[in-house]
């Protein structure tokens, strides 16, 4: 089965550079969610998009943004790196009416 | 806002039973779930509780109760695989953003 297929893997950037970071939701899923999950810490959640429209806003800084286009597959822009963005950036995917969501296998950023 | 509390860690043998106790405060409950991850690995979906009761699926099983605000997840015949970090989350009301607790980290000897 398809499952949320994210991109890059791994992505090692300097302090002040920027990032983008792919998710591509499992097919015919209609909602998107990114998380954050810093070392020995719980997924904190970013935001989510329904049917390509944000649709709810966590504790994610202003210099990330991030978007969901006509395709559905949707991008994490990180600007202005910070040592502490150092994480795994998670994004996971589900139809609204599911219980659980499926979360793809992650992109580990460092910025150093 | 939400917030939930489990136990940072627990250490059971193989074979045993383990039950991992959530406490949850939230402004708004649309469910209570529950996701396991290994090391370095993508939180994987286990169960979820709209409703008071007890869900079962295989060896885990899952509890509520609204009236407490209080859930757990059961793991029985516990294998050296189920070693893992084991989060009990709320989804809102929504349904377009889940909170996770800081997980229960699960240690399973032999």
């Amino acid at each position: 089965a398809a499952g949320v297929i994210q991109s890059p893997r791994h992505l090692i950037k300097e302090k002040r550079e920027t990032a983008t970071l792919k998710c591509y939701p499992i097919p015919r899923h209609d909602t998107v969610y990114w998380y954050q999950q810093g070392p020995g810490q719980d997924p904190q959640f970013l935001i989510s998009f329904y049917e390509k429209m944000q649709s709810d806003k966590g504790s994610i800084p202003d210099r990330f943004s991030a978007q969901q286009f006509s395709d559905y597959h949707s991008e994490l822009n990180m600007s202005s790196l910070e040592l502490g963005d150092s994480a795994l950036y998670f994004c996971a995917s589900s139809l609204r009416s599911d219980y659980g969501y499926t979360f793809g296998s992650g992109t580990r950023l460092t910025v150093v | 806002g939400q917030s939930l509390e489990q136990p940072s860690e627990v250490t059971a043998v193989e074979g045993a039973i383990v039950q991992i106790n959530c406490t949850y405060q939230t402004s708004g409950f649309y469910g209570l779930s529950w996701y396991q991850q290994h090391d370095g690995g993508a939180p994987t979906f286990l169960s979820y509780n709209g409703l008071d009761g007890l869900e079962e699926t295989g060896r885990f099983s899952s509890f509520l109760s609204r009236s407490d605000s209080y859930g757990y997840l059961l793991l029985q015949e516990l294998q050296m695989k189920d070693s893992a970090s084991y989060f009990c989350a709320v989804r809102t009301p929504g349904g377009f953003k889940t909170i996770f607790g800081a997980g229960t980290r699960l240690f399973v000897k032999a």
